[in-house]
């Protein structure tokens, strides 16, 4: 199938530190995307990546969109209490939004 | 820009009994809405996709007897959960997007809790 993996499941950093996880998929596909879902929330757009070996970056965040269409990164620099939160990776698939199993983020002051 | 705007946030409703939750896009008009199912500490699940104006199409596995949706405008579409379970308990979320050229939209959330 096209299922997308995510790692790691969990983290817990300090306030400060940079963060970076990925996601990986078993087939190549054309867009990746990454959210945020604040506890409660629904799933907030970070970086929407189209092209092979795209990097893009959006204040602290950036996202690159892998070589071979099957993984990208999302790096946080300077982490702070608001980044808590699930990260979640998502590529597009006949026009639906298809989920990652998410990145819980916990950043420590 | 885009919002979308789900109600009621949060339901709690008796064994048995449909709930119906409503998704509308604010200000724009949504060709194609979807609805997502998430459980605690699990990522959100995609159920259906409406077009307005046509059936909705379910995904494998879900019960489109169960979960009733309709897509009668542009700007709002509406999920009801009927004879709703214990185990229907889940956060729903709908996503709306305005044609091929433009990104997804996501709802808040409606937490439903089932007694």
């Amino acid at each position: 199938g096209q299922q997308l993996n995510q790692s790691p499941q969990s983290m817990f950093i300090q306030e400060g530190e940079d963060v970076s996880m990925n996601c990986t998929s078993s087939s190549i596909f054309n867009t990746w995307l990454w959210y945020k879902q604040d506890p409660g929330e629904g799933p907030v757009l970070l970086i929407a990546l189209y092209k092979a070996g795209e990097l893009t970056s959006n204040g602290r965040l950036t996202a690159q969109f892998g070589i071979t269409r099957k993984d990208s990164f999302l790096n946080i620099s300077a982490s702070i209490p608001s980044d808590v939160g699930i990260y979640f990776c998502a590529k597009t698939s006949y026009d639906k939004v298809i989920f990652g199993p998410g990145t819980s983020l916990s950043v420590i002051p | 820009g885009a919002v979308v705007s789900q109600h009621p946030s949060w339901v709690i409703c008796k064994s048995g009994t449909s709930v119906k939750i409503e998704c509308r896009s604010l200000d724009f008009q949504a060709t194609t809405m979807f609805w997502y199912r998430q459980f605690p500490k699990q990522s959100l699940m995609l159920m259906a996709t409406s077009n307005e104006g046509s059936k909705a199409t379910y995904e494998q596995g879900v019960e489109k007897d169960k979960f009733l949706i309709n897509h009668a405008s542009l700007t709002l579409s509406t999920l009801t959960v009927t004879s709703a379970h214990p185990e229907d308990s889940s956060f729903y979320i709908c996503s709306a997007r305005r044609g091929l050229s433009y990104g997804y939209t996501f709802g808040s959330g409606t937490r439903l809790t089932v007694v």
